[in-house]
C-alpha cells in the first residue's frame, strides 16, 4: 500500500513566523502536492511537482513556497505566516501516467496561526 | 474560473435510506474521479468514470457520469454508519479541479 506521511498531524505557530510542513511517501511517485482544505472551499491546490527540483504553482500559491530535493520528500513552506493561513493542509501523491492516475494522500496537518 | 459544484453540501440520513449525491460543472471532463475523505484522514480514491453515460458499481456505490461528460452522480443504497465521510469530487479538464464536498452523516 502506498503510504504518505505527514510529519505534524496538529501544529500551532504565531504570526510572522517561518513554517515548514514535511511529507513523505514510499512509493516512488514522481508526482507530489499540496493542498490545502477549508469548509466549504473543498481542496485548492498550492503546488506541485513532477520530478526532483521541479515545482509548478497551483491555484493559491501566494505566500507558500515548495522544495523537492529528494524523490520521496516534499516540503511545503510558510514564508511568514499568517492567520489566514490556518487551515488543514494535505499532501498527495501519484505516479506518472496522466492526469487518471490516483492521488493518494496524507492524513492532513492542521495548522493553526495566532 | 471553472467550476465543480456538488450538491447537496450536507446531508443528514438514518441508516438503511438511499440517497444521491451530485457533481456538476459547465466545463466538459476527459474525466472524473470520487474520493471520500473519513473524519481525521486524507481522501481516498473511490473510482474514475472515464467514458459518458459510464455507470460503475462499487458494492452498494453507484457512480454515473453525465452523457455530455459534465455531471456526475454518486448513489448509496441502504447507507450504512460506516458511509460516513466527506464525497468529493474532482475532475480533469487539462487542470484538475476538486468540488467542495458534501459532507454525508448516516445515523445508526
Amino acid at each position: 500500500d502506498v503510504k504518505v506521511t505527514q510529519s505534524s498531524r496538529y501544529l500551532v505557530k504565531r504570526t510572522g513566523e517561518k513554517v515548514f510542513l514535511e511529507c513523505v511517501q514510499d512509493m516512488d511517485h514522481e508526482n507530489m502536492f499540496w493542498y490545502r482544505q477549508d469548509p466549504g472551499l473543498g481542496l485548492r491546490l498550492i503546488y506541485f511537482s513532477y520530478d526532483v527540483k521541479m515545482k509548478e504553482k497551483g491555484d493559491i500559491p501566494e505566500g507558500y513556497s515548495v522544495s523537492r530535493e529528494k524523490k520521496e520528500r516534499f516540503s511545503l513552506i510558510l514564508e511568514s505566516a499568517s492567520t489566514n493561513q490556518t487551515s488543514m493542509y494535505l499532501c498527495a501523491s501519484s505516479r506518472t501516467g496522466g492526469m487518471n492516475q490516483p492521488q493518494h494522500f496524507g492524513d492532513g496537518t492542521r495548522l493553526s496561526i495566532l | 474560473t471553472q467550476l465543480l459544484e456538488q450538491s447537496p453540501q450536507f446531508l443528514s440520513i438514518q441508516e438503511g435510506e438511499n440517497l444521491t449525491v451530485y457533481c456538476n460543472s459547465s466545463s466538459v471532463f476527459s474525466s472524473l474521479q470520487w474520493y471520500r475523505q473519513e473524519p481525521g484522514e486524507g481522501p481516498v480514491l473511490l473510482v474514475t468514470v472515464v467514458t459518458g453515460g459510464e455507470v460503475k458499481k462499487l458494492k452498494r456505490l453507484t457512480f454515473q457520469f453525465g452523457d455530455a461528460r459534465k455531471d456526475s452522480s454518486l448513489h448509496i443504497t441502504a447507507a450504512q454508519p460506516g458511509d460516513t465521510g466527506l464525497y468529493l469530487c474532482r475532475g480533469n479538464t487539462g487542470k484538475l479541479i476538486f468540488g467542495q464536498g458534501t459532507t454525508l452523516q448516516v445515523k445508526p
